[in-house]
């Protein structure tokens, strides 16, 4: 079945630094990638889509300039969280969408916590 | 953004016996997923079912749906520990492709 790889799986950093969590897939062409945040014992909250080649579209409140998005390829996509804060800690997690995929595939989340 | 509304909140339940979870949601759909979410990790679809189907079936699992109340189920008959995590409901998936999420389900089978 689909694959999609999310790293790193949990990262520490400091305050102010940058991070970029990558999402590949395997085994298909994700043409549409969603990333998500999640709180402890909360559903997912979607923060931004984005199409291979294009600009994201971010949600209402979500800043896209401190969470930049790039899909510069049908089979990767990265979420770049920049200047962290210990308020972006959180539970971050990728899901493409292939044209020839019915289904959702969801990358195994990653754990951020900020310093 | 979210607007379907899963209950029980949390279950909990002794292994070999059933668990539902309910999904309500609010506007007409094409179809409604259903994804489960171990501890600390992504989601894994489980089944989807169209607008046009009342039940599926999956190994131990059967999903209903009636579009007349805007709802929908999902049983796991004779539950294992292994089946302890978050279930949620999805819609959506239209041409913006975005789904809208429940709040999910808790569910802990005990040994």
């Amino acid at each position: 079945g689909a694959v999609v790889s999310q790293h790193p799986s949990r990262v520490i950093c400091k305050s102010g630094t940058s991070v970029k969590i990558e999402c590949r897939s395997l085994d298909f062409q994700a043409t549409t990638m969603f990333w998500y945040r999640q709180f402890p014992k909360q559903s997912l909250m979607l923060m931004a889509t984005s199409n291979e080649g294009s600009k994201a579209t971010y949600e209402q409140g979500v800043e896209k300039d401190k969470f930049l998005i790039n899909h510069a390829s049908l089979t990767l996509s990265t979420l770049t969280v920049t200047s962290a804060h210990p308020e972006d800690s959180s539970f971050y997690i990728c899901s493409a969408k292939s044209d020839s995929n019915y289904g959702y595939t969801f990358g195994s989340g990653t754990r951020l916590t900020v310093v | 953004s979210q607007q379907g509304e899963e209950d029980p909140q949390a279950l909990s339940i002794q292994e070999g016996e059933n668990a539902t979870m309910n999904c309500s949601y609010k506007t007409s759909i094409n179809n409604l997923q259903w994804y489960r979410q171990n501890s600390g990790r992504g989601l894994v679809h489980l089944i989807l079912i169209r607008s046009n189907e009342r039940e599926k079936h999956s190994g131990r699992l059967r999903v209903t749906l009636d579009t007349s109340k805007k709802s929908s189920s999902l049983l796991i008959t004779a539950s294992r520990a292994a089946d302890t995590a978050s279930y949620f409901c999805a819609t959506g998936g239209g041409n913006n492709r975005k789904l809208i999420w429940g709040l999910g389900t808790s569910l802990a089978v005990n040994p």
